[in-house]
């Protein structure tokens, strides 16, 4: 399967907790994206890699958020000292130079903070 | 401020008849537009898009119209299938223009049951 993968499926944590997660782009696609979706809601953007620079954030990334892409490859979001409101799928997605619009998801990474 | 609208939250089907699945958006800087469809404990698959310059776009059974002036998407789906049963998720994007660029903005979705 060539497509975009997420590590893990699930997550539960308690409040305050730390987790990562990870993300597997499609191989030659040199631009990652991470969402956040709601119970409810459509995705929403969080950041966007091209290649292993981090180019934009949204307002949404608090200080507790920091993702990474070291070597232009894989990518990781980290939460620092989890929130009730940090519950939701974490999706990531990723696309190919020139077709940047066309955004290809993996199957996200559902976070319980409990 | 929500800039993309699926105000139809559910829609129910025969099999064989149309499906029509509507989106509105209040940003006149999007130039692109997409439809993607999600299936329970799956990340949304791309389905179809559209770029501003055109007012129709066809694949297979799918066919997105747009109406700029109206800022309206619509998505047809012909037959409709009980495999089609799914959450549909209208997106916009803006030309690259540094802060915002590539960023996909999402409707909420309408949830599409499909009746055999």
């Amino acid at each position: 399967d060539t497509g975009v993968s997420q590590n893990p499926r699930h997550k539960i944590t308690k409040r305050g907790q730390n987790v990562t997660f990870r993300c597997d782009p499609i191989s030659e696609h040199n631009r990652l994206y991470w969402y956040r979706q709601t119970l409810g809601q459509g995705p929403e953007f969080l950041t966007y890699f091209q290649n292993e620079a981090q180019l934009e954030k949204s307002r949404l990334l608090s200080d507790r958020f920091s993702a990474e892409r070291p070597k232009g490859s894989f990518s990781t979001l980290e939460i620092q000292r989890t929130e009730q409101g940090d519950s939701a799928m974490y999706l990531c997605a990723s696309s190919l130079a020139g077709r940047d619009y066309e955004q290809y998801f993996g199957p996200g990474t559902r976070l319980t903070v409990t | 401020d929500q800039q993309v609208k699926q105000n139809s939250p559910s829609l129910s089907v025969q099999e064989g008849r149309i499906s029509i699945l509507n989106c509105d958006y209040t940003n006149s800087m999007f130039d692109y537009f997409l439809w993607y469809k999600k299936y329970p404990a799956e990340g949304p698959t791309f389905l179809i898009s559209i770029s501003s310059i055109k007012d129709k776009n066809e694949d297979g059974r799918f066919t997105v119209f747009l109406n700029k002036s109206a800022k309206h998407l619509s998505l047809h789906i012909v037959p409709s299938q009980p495999g089609d049963s799914a959450v549909y998720f209208c997106a916009a994007s803006r030309p690259y223009s540094g802060a915002g660029s590539y960023q996909l903005t999402f409707g909420k979705g309408t949830k599409l049951s499909v009746i055999p």
